[in-house]
């Protein structure tokens, strides 16, 4: 069965400090995997999009990584800011259909302390 | 910078009304979707268009419609609203090929009492 799982569900941290989130996925097949941010009760931002053969992108303080063998993402979060606190959802694409599909995470909900 | 418009932000209505979400990309993307979230869950595709007079149901059961007339817009309608269609609906889309990233509206906030 196709799944994401992201952990943690909740992390709560300070202002200014650094953060990594993850991401497991068993879609197969893998076409390319994609971090969002959701602020509250707004539409999903794109931060990074990856393919198969790409294991690193970085989107300013955001560093995704993937690793496409153990079917691993992590997003990494550099000097937190209080405008980081969202949710941040992983979603990985499968190439076996026209449609690409998508297949979202719950997403873990990140909130920066001051 | 949304290029991706969806309307009401917000909307509060009785049980048994009609209700059209309205959704409209100015990107000309082929492709659009519209997938339902409750807090806390993941998105679930509930419709998607590849393009004008093209509609198909998606993964989780919707008592919803959609029609594709014109390529920049996508409503969806609830015929008769019920307290159990009370969630967040998001409108997306994405270009026809390549690994593109989707472009989500910011989402419509339905309650129904």
């Amino acid at each position: 069965k196709n799944q994401v799982e992201q952990s943690p569900q909740s992390l709560i941290i300070l202002e200014g400090k650094n953060c990594t989130l993850q991401c497991n996925y068993t879609v197969s097949p893998f076409s390319n995997l994609r971090w969002y941010k959701q602020d509250t009760g707004r539409g999903p931002v794109s931060l990074t999009i990856m393919t198969f053969s790409e294991n690193t992108k970085s989107n300013g303080r955001y560093t995704a990584t993937l690793d496409a063998d153990t079917k691993q993402s992590s997003l990494h979060i550099t000097a937190s800011q209080l405008s980081d606190s969202a949710s941040y959802i992983c979603v990985v694409s499968d190439r076996g259909s026209t449609l690409g599909r998508l297949y979202f995470g719950r997403g873990t909900q990140l909130t920066v302390w001051p | 910078e949304a290029d991706i418009y969806q309307t009401p932000r917000y909307l509060v209505i009785g049980t048994g009304k009609k209700i059209t979400l309205e959704c409209s990309q100015t990107m000309g993307h082929d492709k659009m979707y519209w997938y339902q979230q409750d807090p806390g869950m993941e998105l679930h595709l509930i419709h998607y268009s590849y393009g004008v007079n093209s509609t198909e149901k998606g993964d989780l059961s919707s008592e919803s419609t959609v029609s594709r007339i014109r390529t920049e817009h996508f409503p969806l309608t609830l015929e008769s609203a019920r307290p159990s269609h009370t969630s967040q609906y998001l409108c997306a889309s994405s270009e026809r090929t390549g690994p593109s990233g989707y472009t989500f509206g910011s989402g419509t906030r339905l309650t129904v009492v």
